[in-house]
């Protein structure tokens, strides 16, 4: 059964800096990888989306990473700003379309 | 950018009641799902639907849960009689392909009382 873990639980940050949150799973029979956003109390805004046969997708300031072999993905954020607080989401799409989610990382920038 | 649409932003019911949860996907789209996320917890899949039945479901879509898309643009989901373990925020997806980038709507939160 696949299940997606991410590290750290939450994390925070001074304005600026450059970080990284990680996302791993025990099966590597995958679709693809999704990278979400989530504001309290909103919905998910897809990020980054990253093919079986990629190993990373670029976006502005992000950059997501696919390690399929080891069960791996990264997402680096570059020059963090305070609107970038939030929580992020991996999940995973294996066989059949649905996404499996990790729990999050809580995203702090502080100014 | 087109978006998915969810109504309502909040739903307040009584045990044992029935609720309609409703969502226009993105107009070209052609798969649809629904999520939940209890507070403090993960999301999770409860069913994707596709050429007007049900792809897949987990064990949370038991015989209390249905879908429906009851015309070309709204696709629901309804709870036959809502338990105090019902109350979450419900998102609903779509994507133009099977393994394609879904795109979430901004959830309704249901709260069962």
């Amino acid at each position: 059964k696949q299940e997606v873990t991410q590290i750290p639980a939450a994390l925070s940050v001074p304005e600026g800096e450059n970080l990284v949150l990680n996302c791993s799973f025990t099966d590597s029979a995958i679709y693809n990888l999704q990278w979400f956003r989530q504001d309290p109390g909103k919905g998910l805004t897809s990020l980054l989306l990253i093919q079986s046969s990629q190993r990373e997708q670029t976006s502005g300031r992000l950059n997501a990473s696919l390690d399929k072999s080891s069960g791996r993905s990264t997402l680096y954020i570059a020059a963090s700003q305070p609107g970038d607080s939030a929580t992020y989401l991996c999940a995973v799409i294996p066989q059949g379309g649905k996404l499996i989610f990790g729990q999050g990382t809580e995203l702090s920038v502080k100014p | 950018e087109p978006e998915v649409t969810q109504t309502p932003s909040h739903q307040v019911t009584q045990m044992g009641q029935e609720v309609i949860l409703r969502c226009v996907p993105i107009s070209n789209h052609l798969y649809f799902y629904w999520y939940r996320q209890i507070l403090g917890q993960k999301v999770e899949f409860l069913v994707s639907f596709y050429n007007n039945e049900i792809s897949e479901k987990s064990e949370i879509f038991d015989d209390q849960f249905s879908v429906e898309r009851p015309d070309g643009s709204n696709f629901t989901l309804k709870i036959r009689s809502t338990k105090l373990e019902d109350s979450a925020m419900y998102f609903c997806a779509s994507s133009s392909d099977r393994q394609g980038k879904l795109f979430f709507g901004s959830g309704t939160q249901l709260s069962v009382l």
